[in-house]
Parts: structure tokens; C-alpha cells; sequence
């Protein structure tokens, strides 16, 4: 079993949706966990990182951290044909250690 | 603010031959810099942790004699790949962090192609 689970996609949505994006991991280590945004050929861009179980709001993306689950969510409100991109999730155990493991990242495609 | 930017974007070369690809943070001191390496419909996969100063840290598998990372300073790491093969062929890409170290700023990536 891999230590992250992401379903690669591909999701295509209508303009508006709320789109759900989800990733399992098997490390109970695991303390940091970060969604990046990555358009074709280009580096990721960081959209939101959380630290333990909990939510986190920032505009259209909420963050849901599920420890006691092994389970992470992004969600996006309102979504926008801009968002299309891939998504990747991504976890550190911290405690000094700067090692992300990513996800395989779902590919979303948002239909005006 | 946190821009990561790499050159070249785009390499081609010729097996056997070596190429370098630079990183730097433009606008904050990247105490930690690494390098990914991401195939395509892949994950990005870490190579390598480097400090600023200090030896490269390699992941398992990752051949140092082959990929020669340098962190002279601050605001610049460099990867070297020697003698390419073509399945060094790969997108690689760095990112940098200064201060917390779970927020990591990814550079836009260099695709290298070796012929």
C-alpha cells in the first residue's frame, strides 16, 4: 500500500460546482498536510497547508483534515474554469523533518 | 511574495553530456532548498535536501555521484546531472523554504530531454 492514496481523476465539472478532492495515507506520523495547484508544465503552487485534524477557509477552498480517518479534502465552492488544474495533496510528519509525500494529484477540469 | 525560479526551462542535450539547472528564491532566504524529479501522470518524487553551506542529502536510490547538488548560498541551489542518459530524461523541479518548513515554494520546473 502506498503511504498516499489519490485518486488521479481525470473530474471534469460544470462552472459553479462544488468539486471535492480527496486523499487517503496509511502514516499516522503524518502531522502537515498541504494541497498544491499545478497547471500543465509548470511547479506547484501551494494553495493550503494544515496542521492536525480540523478545517481551514481560505475564500473558495476549505481544507478538511480527518486524522482519526486517514482522510484529507480540499474542497472548492463556486468553482471556475481557472481552476482547472491538477491538484496534489501532500503530508510531512514535521518534528524537524521536511520531507513531503505527495500524492499522485486528481486532474480537474472545470466546463464553462 | 515567496518566487522560486529555475533556468532553464527547457534542455535538450546529448547522452553522456552534463547539464546544469539553477534554482534560486527571489524575494527570501531559502534556509532548505530540494530537488523533485516528476514523470509524467507521476507524483513528484524527492531527490534530494540541501542546506545552504552543508552537503546534499539523497533519498534512497538516488544516485549523488550522478545528480551533484550545490547550495552556495542563500538564494541559490544548483542541480548537475553528469553524463545524461535518456532515461534521465524527467521534469525536474525545485522548491525552497525559509523559516517554516512545510510551506515549500516550488519553481516553475525544467524539462529535460536527453538525446
Amino acid at each position: 500500500q502506498k503511504e498516499v492514496e489519490q485518486d488521479p481523476g481525470p473530474l471534469s465539472v460544470p462552472e459553479g460546482a462544488i468539486v471535492s478532492l480527496n486523499c487517503t495515507y496509511s502514516n499516522s506520523a503524518f502531522q502537515y498536510f498541504m494541497w498544491y495547484r499545478q497547471y500543465s508544465r509548470k511547479g506547484p503552487e501551494l494553495l493550503m497547508y494544515t496542521y492536525s485534524s480540523g478545517n481551514k477557509e481560505d475564500g473558495r477552498f476549505t481544507a478538511q483534515v480527518d486524522k482519526s480517518s486517514k482522510y484529507i479534502s480540499l474542497f472548492i465552492r463556486d468553482s471556475q474554469p481557472s481552476d482547472s488544474a491538477t491538484y496534489l495533496c501532500a503530508m510531512s510528519e514535521g518534528a524537524g523533518s521536511y520531507q513531503l509525500t505527495f500524492g499522485k494529484g486528481t486532474k480537474l477540469s472545470v466546463i464553462p | 511574495g515567496a518566487v522560486v525560479s529555475q533556468h532553464p526551462s527547457r534542455v535538450i542535450c546529448k547522452s553522456g553530456t552534463s547539464v546544469k539547472i539553477e534554482c534560486r528564491s527571489l524575494d527570501f532566504q531559502a534556509t532548505t532548498m530540494f530537488w523533485y524529479r516528476q514523470f509524467p501522470k507521476q507524483s513528484l518524487m524527492l531527490m534530494a535536501t540541501s542546506n545552504e553551506g552543508s552537503k546534499a542529502t539523497y533519498e534512497q536510490g538516488v544516485e549523488k555521484d550522478k545528480f551533484l547538488i550545490n547550495h552556495a548560498s542563500l538564494t541559490l541551489s544548483t542541480l548537475t546531472v553528469t553524463s545524461a542518459h535518456p532515461e534521465d530524461s524527467s521534469f525536474y523541479i525545485c522548491s525552497a523554504t525559509s523559516g517554516s518548513p512545510y510551506e515549500q515554494y516550488f519553481g516553475p520546473g525544467t524539462r529535460l530531454t536527453v538525446t
